[in-house]
């Protein structure tokens, strides 16, 4: 059973509008959660990250905001740009820091298109 | 310049047949990973190396071996591919402190297998 799910697969936007994408997670135990973002033909790329001890955490046009008793969480982009269009994946640690083998659990990935 | 290179880029294989798909970084990090990439799925883990000398099974090891070569190279090992071994392969590092957002994907292996 997936621990970290992105319900939606794909979502399309206006460019200029905000784009707002899901992740859900059942282990209790996670507490660092990250996105990332791939290009086709490319490895992810790191984004954006937040510890279970904040609610929030921004950076430029992308927040990433947590609701932990829900165990969920999302993140906005604003304003959305063509160049945003990518696979977005979430993923979630059991700890921020560990000396050696940290692993980090995905979510399927949601498609993101923004249209000029 | 610095990253982690996985080669070959793209491999057609026949039922049966057996590869490796190798992998390097250069930025001195301590653990490695390898993940595969399917439709629907995420990324899942198949096997990392915390550090050089050790290995551990990740959520999808069946049917793969590994190789951590020394601290640079970690490989992975199809013995006898499957259908189901049809996917995009990601190789990763993270460290040396083994923080989280330090993790270095490559490019990935697109792996067919007919």
């Amino acid at each position: 059973d997936q621990q970290v799910k992105q319900n939606s697969p794909s979502l399309s936007v206006q460019e200029g509008r905000i784009s707002i994408l899901n992740c859900d997670y059942t282990n209790s135990m996670f507490d660092y959660f990250l996105w990332y973002k791939k290009y086709p033909a490319e490895g992810p790329t790191f984004l954006i990250s937040i510890s279970s001890i904040k609610d929030k955490n921004e950076d430029g046009r992308f927040t990433v905001f947590l609701n932990k008793s829900a165990k969920h969480l999302s993140l906005h982009i604003v304003p959305s740009q063509p160049g945003d269009s990518a696979v977005y994946f979430c993923a979630a640690s059991e700890v921020m820091i560990k000396a050696a083998g940290n692993k980090l659990t995905f979510g399927g990935g949601t498609r993101v298109l923004v249209k000029p | 310049n610095a990253g982690v290179t996985q080669t070959p880029k793209f491999q057609v294989l026949k039922t049966g047949q057996s590869m490796t798909l190798q992998c390097a970084q250069d930025m001195n990090h301590n653990s490695m990973y390898w993940y595969r990439q399917d439709p629907g799925m995420g990324l899942r883990l198949i096997y990392y190396s915390a550090s050089e000398g050790t290995t551990d099974k990740g959520e999808v090891p069946n049917g793969y071996n590994v190789s951590r070569l020394n601290k640079r190279e970690f490989s992975l090992r199809l013995e006898s591919a499957a259908p189901s071994q049809t996917s995009v392969y990601f190789c990763a590092s993270s460290g040396p402190e083994g923080t989280v957002y330090g993790y270095t994907f490559g490019s990935g292996t697109r792996l067919t297998v007919v």
